[in-house]
């Protein structure tokens, strides 16, 4: 049972212009949401975080909005640069006090964007 | 920042034999490891969850007695691989978290081959 769900398996923008990946979830206990990129035969590497409590968090050209109602949330990169081609993850948490607990992740969107 | 090194980056072997792939904290004491498996295409999957001093946590339908797992230190999580087939290749993937809000940093993959 996915319960966390990328369902655009792929994403192709111009360079400059915006990208919007979109992630959804079923599980209501979650409560922090982590966005990881990843390239070909690496390990994922952490982009941006967002806690419950908060609907958008941004960091430089990176924003994640939290729609908890809907429980949808969304990546922006602004402006999308050629580097930035690779698969996102989106992934979600249900926190145990000060500890994360483990990771539930979608499939991944793979983002391409060219010049 | 958190560095989790895993080594090897790369492995082939052959059937029947076992590979020990090994994970690190370098600048950090990380009491729970995790460990994931990711197929071509597909999510990260949780295999395991390694804890330092005790048995690891495995995910409903990973054979514990095939996928062998020692966290001997705060530093140090192994996976070893035992009497490995060619449906175990894959990409074994290690991470760990320094403190909840930094996320989880991961290791940078080992790509087992099993010919």
């Amino acid at each position: 049972d996915q319960q966390v769900k990328q369902n655009s398996p792929s994403l192709s923008v111009q360079e400059g212009r915006i990208s919007i990946l979109n992630c959804d979830y079923t599980n209501s206990m979650f409560d922090y949401f982590l966005w990881y990129k990843k390239y070909p035969a690496e390990g994922p590497t952490f982009l941006i975080s967002i806690s419950s409590i908060k609907d958008k968090n941004e960091d430089g050209r990176f924003t994640v909005f939290l729609n908890k109602s809907a429980k949808h949330l969304s990546l922006h990169i602004v402006p999308s640069q050629p580097g930035d081609s690779a698969v996102y993850f989106c992934a979600a948490s249900a926190r145990r006090g000060s500890t994360l607990g483990r990771l539930y992740f979608g499939r991944g969107t793979q983002l391409t964007v060219w010049p | 920042g958190a560095v989790v090194s895993q080594h090897p980056s790369w492995v082939i072997c052959k059937s029947g034999t076992s590979v020990k792939i090994e994970c690190r904290s370098l600048d950090f004491q990380a009491t729970t490891m995790f460990w994931y498996r990711q197929f071509p295409k597909q999510s990260l999957m949780l295999m395991a969850t390694s804890n330092e001093g005790s048995k690891a946590t495995y995910e409903q339908g990973v054979e514990k007695d095939k996928f062998l797992i020692n966290h001997a230190s705060l530093t140090l999580s192994t996976l070893t691989v035992t009497s490995a087939h060619p449906e175990d290749s894959s990409f074994y993937i290690c991470s760990a978290s320094e403190s909840w809000n930094y996320g989880y940093t991961f290791g940078s993959g080992t790509r087992l081959t099993v010919v």
